[in-house]
């Protein structure tokens, strides 16, 4: 089956502080990972995807098919970077996206 | 703002009652997507559109619920006889498919059902 599991649904870490937002998914076939990212009182908005390989924000994050993982990171955490991020995973060709549960993600001061 | 764009932002309707939603996506985009998010949990496919033609529908869209995207542009997203279950955030999205796959999102349609 095809799933996308965030295992925490909240993490809080100080200003400056290291962040790392893990994501695991399962699925048979070689799929699209990607970081969406939804701040508040604003509209869903892409973040990462895996393919561009490209650090956006400060943000990294690294496919790990052994581990079948997608973990978003950033090295030293900002207070604009509080949100609601999901990862998700499609299909080439559909592009339909399978989202996990999301994580949110408090940077206190 | 040239986003996607989607009407009514709230609707609360009684149980039993239809409601009928719009997405307006952003004018090149020939994919459309809805997806339906309920509390603490990501957005859950239901339908998508490549053009006019709706080319996949999620075991979620009971035959309750149906789409269209007349002449490509605009979809209505409507649901027959609502029940409570229904109550979700009714999130739209577009892309321009194969050439980018990046979805952008609506801020969504909440619907309550009472």
């Amino acid at each position: 089956a095809q799933r996308v599991t965030q295992p925490e649904k909240l993490l809080s870490v100080f200003k400056g502080a290291p962040v790392e937002l893990k994501c695991n998914y399962s699925y048979s076939g070689s799929p699209e990972l990607f970081w969406y990212v939804q701040y508040s009182r604003q509209r869903l908005q892409l973040l990462l995807r895996h393919i561009s390989r490209e650090s956006i924000k400060g943000f990294t994050a690294d496919l790990n098919k052994g581990e079948t993982s997608f973990h978003l990171k950033k090295p030293f955490a900002q207070e604009e970077d509080s949100a609601m991020y999901y990862c998700a995973l499609s299909s080439s060709g559909t592009y339909k996206y399978i989202f996990g549960t999301g994580t949110r993600l408090k940077v206190l001061a | 703002d040239t986003g996607v764009s989607q009407d009514p932002r709230h609707k609360i309707t009684k149980r039993g009652q239809n409601v009928t939603f719009r997405c307006d996506p952003i004018s090149e985009h020939n994919r459309l997507y809805w997806y339906r998010q309920t509390l603490g949990q990501g957005p859950e496919f239901l339908t998508y559109f490549q053009n006019e033609a709706q080319l996949e529908k999620s075991r979620l869209l009971s035959d309750r619920f149906s789409a269209e995207r007349p002449k490509g542009s605009f979809s209505t997203l409507e649901i027959q006889r609502t029940e409570q279950g229904d109550s979700a955030m009714y999130l739209c999205a577009s892309s321009l498919g194969r050439t980018s796959p990046e979805a952008f999102f609506g801020q969504g349609t909440r619907l309550t059902v009472v």
